[in-house]
């Protein structure tokens, strides 16, 4: 049959404010989290990663925090720039060194 | 360190056809992962290749096929191409896996196109 396009979420921020990007994940066997950045026409870029045993890290202007109880990971951009534009992707791994992505949220940045 | 490059970059293919995508992981990973992104299904896992082994396999089915070379360039084939195959084909790496995932590199991919 046809297929339908994944409805992305959405999220669009003014320049200079702090996103928040949120992604429920399903298995509660994974234990290990990276969030992902996909621009146009380009493969996902790493961000920043995270084990179980840690509920928040923090990168460079990025923040993940891992709630395991609700199942939810959330990614947090300080002072968000036009660059920041793109698809973000939260992948877990629940076995081995297979990961399982979402969904994506697009992000779009106002100038 | 250069990162992970994929070959060609873009395909058009008819359907029937086969078609071979190449990938050469950063130096000193040893695993191999490909996935399948498309607006329909989004990001999909299809096989993972360690030492020459195929470690981890996705629910795709057996037209889509891969190895692993001894310097862990790794490469997938697909067989009897279908509409429904175009897609953005995504090779990932990584290190040794000793127990714990390890966090995986993307390449920037091979847009295949079927018509």
């Amino acid at each position: 049959g046809e297929s339908v396009g994944l409805h992305l979420p959405t999220l669009s921020v003014q320049e200079g404010d702090n996103s928040i990007i949120n992604c429920a994940y399903s298995n509660s066997a994974s234990d290990y989290f990276i969030w992902y950045k996909q621009e146009s026409g380009k493969g996902p870029q790493f961000i920043i990663d995270i084990r179980s045993n840690m509920d928040k890290r923090q990168g460079q202007r990025v923040t993940v925090l891992l709630n395991k109880t609700v199942k939810h990971l959330s990614l947090q951009i300080a002072a968000t720039q036009p660059g920041d534009s793109a698809v973000y992707f939260c992948a877990e791994n629940p076995t081995g060194n297979q990961f399982y992505f979402g969904t994506g949220t697009s992000l779009t940045v106002i100038p | 360190k250069a990162g992970v490059t994929q070959t060609p970059r873009y395909l058009i293919k008819t359907r029937g056809q086969q078609v071979t995508l190449s990938c050469s992981p950063i130096s000193g990973h040893r695993s191999v992962s490909w996935y399948q992104q498309t607006p329909g299904q989004g990001l999909q896992f299809l096989f993972e290749y360690f030492s020459e082994t195929q470690r981890n396999k996705g629910n795709f089915p057996g037209r889509f096929s891969g190895r692993q070379f001894s310097n862990s360039r790794s490469e997938m084939n697909v067989s009897t191409l279908e509409l429904g195959d175009s897609a953005l084909y995504l090779c990932a790496s990584s290190l040794p896996f000793s127990g714990r995932a390890d966090t995986q590199y993307f390449g920037p991919g091979t847009r295949l196109t079927v018509l």
